[in-house]
C-alpha cells in the first residue's frame, strides 16, 4: 500500500483564490509527522509546515494552513488567496518515528498553476 | 542558508561510466540521505546514513553505493552508470521536527 497518497496529479487555481491540495497517508505508527514541500520550476525543495502526529491545532504558516484529519488520515495543504508565484509542485511527505533514523516517505506530488 | 551543498549541480557522462556526487554540510547533523527524483514517483530513497561509516540501503539501492568517512561529507557512487539513472539527485540532512534540509539538486544525465 502506498504509504503517501497524492490523487491530484495537477490543479488550477485563479489568483487570489484559496486552493486545497489532497494528500492522505497510511501508518501504524503513533508517533509521525506530517510535512509539505514546495518544489518551484528552478527546482530547489522548500519546506512549507509540519504537522505531528499528537498536535491538537491544525499547522499554519502563513497563507499555509495543514487540514489535518486524523481519524481520516489526511493531511490536506490549504493555500489562501494564490499568487502567481505558488505555482510549483507540491509534495506531501510523512516521517515515522521519533528516535534514531525516521524514515520519511514522500508522495508523487501535485503541480499546482496558479491563473493570473 | 547554505548549510548543504552539492556537487556538482549538472552533468551528463557515458554509459557505464563511474560517477560521483558529493554532499556536504555545515550543520553537523548526524543523518544524512541521497533521493532520486522521477516524474510519477516523487522522491525515493536511495541510501543514507548516520554517523561516520555508518550507512544503510533505502528502497532503490541498486546500482548506487555510499560513503561517508568525514561527518560533512557524503558520497553518492554510480559504479557504472546506466541510462536508467538519469533523474535529479537530492541529498538532504535532519532538519529536526521540521524535516529535512534539501540540498539544491544534482541533475544527472546518462547518454
Amino acid at each position: 500500500a502506498q504509504k503517501i497518497t497524492q490523487t491530484q496529479p495537477g490543479m488550477f487555481v485563479q489568483e487570489k483564490e484559496a486552493v486545497t491540495l489532497d494528500c492522505t497517508y497510511d501508518t501504524s505508527d503513533p508517533s509521525y509527522g506530517l510535512f509539505w514541500y514546495k518544489q518551484p520550476s528552478s527546482g530547489e525543495m522548500i519546506f512549507l509546515i509540519y504537522q505531528g502526529s499528537y498536535d491538537q491545532q491544525n499547522a499554519t504558516e502563513g497563507r499555509y494552513s495543514l487540514n489535518f484529519q486524523k481519524a481520516r488520515k489526511s493531511a490536506n495543504l490549504v493555500i489562501s488567496a494564490s499568487q502567481l508565484g505558488d505555482s510549483a509542485m507540491y509534495f506531501c511527505a510523512m516521517r515515522e518515528g521519533l528516535e534514531g533514523y525516521q524514515k520519511v516517505t514522500f508522495g508523487i506530488g501535485t503541480k499546482l498553476q496558479v491563473i493570473p | 542558508d547554505a548549510g548543504i551543498t552539492q556537487s556538482p549541480r549538472h552533468k551528463v557522462t557515458e554509459t557505464g561510466t563511474p560517477v560521483t556526487l558529493r554532499c556536504h554540510q555545515t550543520e553537523n547533523h548526524r543523518y544524512m540521505y541521497w533521493y532520486r527524483q522521477d516524474p510519477g514517483h516523487g522522491l525515493r530513497l536511495i541510501h543514507y546514513s548516520y554517523g561516520v561509516k555508518d550507512t544503510d540501503k533505502g528502497e532503490v539501492s541498486d546500482g548506487y553505493s555510499v560513503s561517508r568517512s568525514k561527518t560533512e561529507d557524503f558520497l553518492l557512487t554510480l559504479e557504472s552508470a546506466t541510462s536508467s539513472q538519469t533523474s535529479v539527485y537530492f541529498c538532504a540532512i535532519s532538519g529536526g521536527p521540521r524535516g529535512y534540509t534539501f540540498g539544491s539538486g544534482t541533475r544527472l544525465t546518462v547518454v
